[in-house]
Parts: structure tokens; sequence; C-alpha cells
């Protein structure tokens, strides 16, 4: 699997867009990019995930670029109840073994 | 979505004793399970794979006398640590696949174990 780099931290305002980046610049070609989030003492949520496109949900947009080696997930209006760990993960089709890396601590400030 | 279940969600146990941690898929059948482990402010390591009706294969390091994996259904998965010790204590989460289709997992709340 991919491994996946995120910044370690980052503040967010309330009501404002939360932009967290993800480098997964050795991702192959089959490897979907998973978004999780983890809140304290939690079991880490589904938010999104994508192959190729950008992807929108209720949760959250997934930008990916075109040569697919970094992606950004979007919360478009930051709530204090998103301050968790962010997680992206790639991960090859099939496996389901899930690397988690450090993850980026978003913390939204009212 | 699909939901995972996990029990207990916190147990105390004294050193030497064994526990058991359920994981439960509610509304969906999973052939494939895993096992996460998560020390303080670390991130998810990745214990072992459970499938239902075989034995589990377990990550480079995880003793797998000491975390019984069990998956005798394909809607339930245990984890038994054996002989836990202080060291042992952790956070533990379960995840599942739904089997067939869907490429994404989807996690139990999560189990603390403290060993005193």
């Amino acid at each position: 699997d991919a491994k996946t780099t995120q910044p370690p931290s980052m503040d967010c305002a309330e009501g404002r867009a939360a932009n967290l980046p993800c480098n997964h610049s050795t991702i192959s070609g089959n490897e979907y990019v998973y978004w999780y989030r983890q809140i304290h003492s939690q079991g880490p949520q589904y938010i999104i995930h994508g192959l190729k496109n950008n992807e929108t949900n209720e949760m959250a947009s997934l930008i990916i670029t075109e040569d697919r080696k970094s992606s950004t997930l979007i919360l478009p209006h930051a709530t204090l109840r998103d301050t968790a760990v962010y997680y992206c993960i790639a991960d090859t089709s099939g496996t389901y073994k899930y690397i988690f890396g450090t993850g980026t601590r978003l913390k939204v400030l009212a | 979505g699909a939901v995972v279940s996990q029990h207990p969600s916190r147990v105390i146990c004294k050193s030497g004793t064994s526990v058991k941690i359920e994981c439960r898929s509610l509304d969906f059948q999973a052939t494939t399970m895993f096992w996460y482990r998560q020390f303080p402010k670390q991130s998810l390591m990745l214990m072992a794979t459970s499938n239902e009706g075989s034995k589990a294969t377990y990550e480079q390091g995880v003793e797998k006398d000491k975390f019984l994996i069990n998956h005798a259904s394909l809607t339930l998965s245990t984890l038994t640590v054996t002989s836990a010790h202080p060291e042992d204590s952790s956070f533990y989460i379960c995840s599942a696949r739904v089997t067939g289709g869907g490429e994404k997992l989807f996690f139990g709340s999560g189990t603390q174990l403290s060993v005193l």
C-alpha cells in the first residue's frame, strides 16, 4: 500500500472551509484514497473515498490531482464537532488492510 | 451505513487474566474483519485479519498465541487477550467489510482495555 503523508495539525475557524491535504506520491493505479476521522476514544468514521475523479457526499468533498499523487479533503463549513484526527489512506483494492499514518489533528475554533 | 458493534467498550482486568472482545456486524455479513490496536496519542496499528471459517492472519510482531482470534460466523469475530499484562493495556478496534460489495471498511467504537 502507498504511504501517505499529512501535516500533523491544522486549525480552522468555525463556519469556514477546512482543507486537509494528503500526499500519496507512490500510489499505484488501482489504489483508492480513503478518508476517515477519529474523534477521541472512538473508532474511525468513514468520510469519503475516490479513485480518480473528484467525489462529494453529504460530509465532504475529495479533490484528487490528475497525477493522483495528492488529494485534499474539504469540509465546506467546519463545525466544532469536526474537531478530530483525520486519516488519509491509500489501499490497493481487494486487500482492505488499511495502514494508518499519523493523520492530521484538526481543531475547529469558535 | 453499515454498523459494526464492539463490546465491551471498556474493561478493567487483573494481570494474568484473559479478556474477550466481541465485534459484530449488525446489518450485513462480513467474511473478513480486521483488528487494530491503538496506544495513547498514536495511530492505529493493524494486528490481524480475521477470516470467517479459517485461521486469522497476524501481522509481523503480533503474538498469535496471546491474541486469539475466532471468526465463527459471518457476523461475529472475537479477540481474546490471553494472560493479559499491563503492557497489553490499549484501545482495541475492529473493522469489517461488507461481503460481496463496497470498497470501504466500517469500524467498531473500540474497546479500552486496562490491565492492572
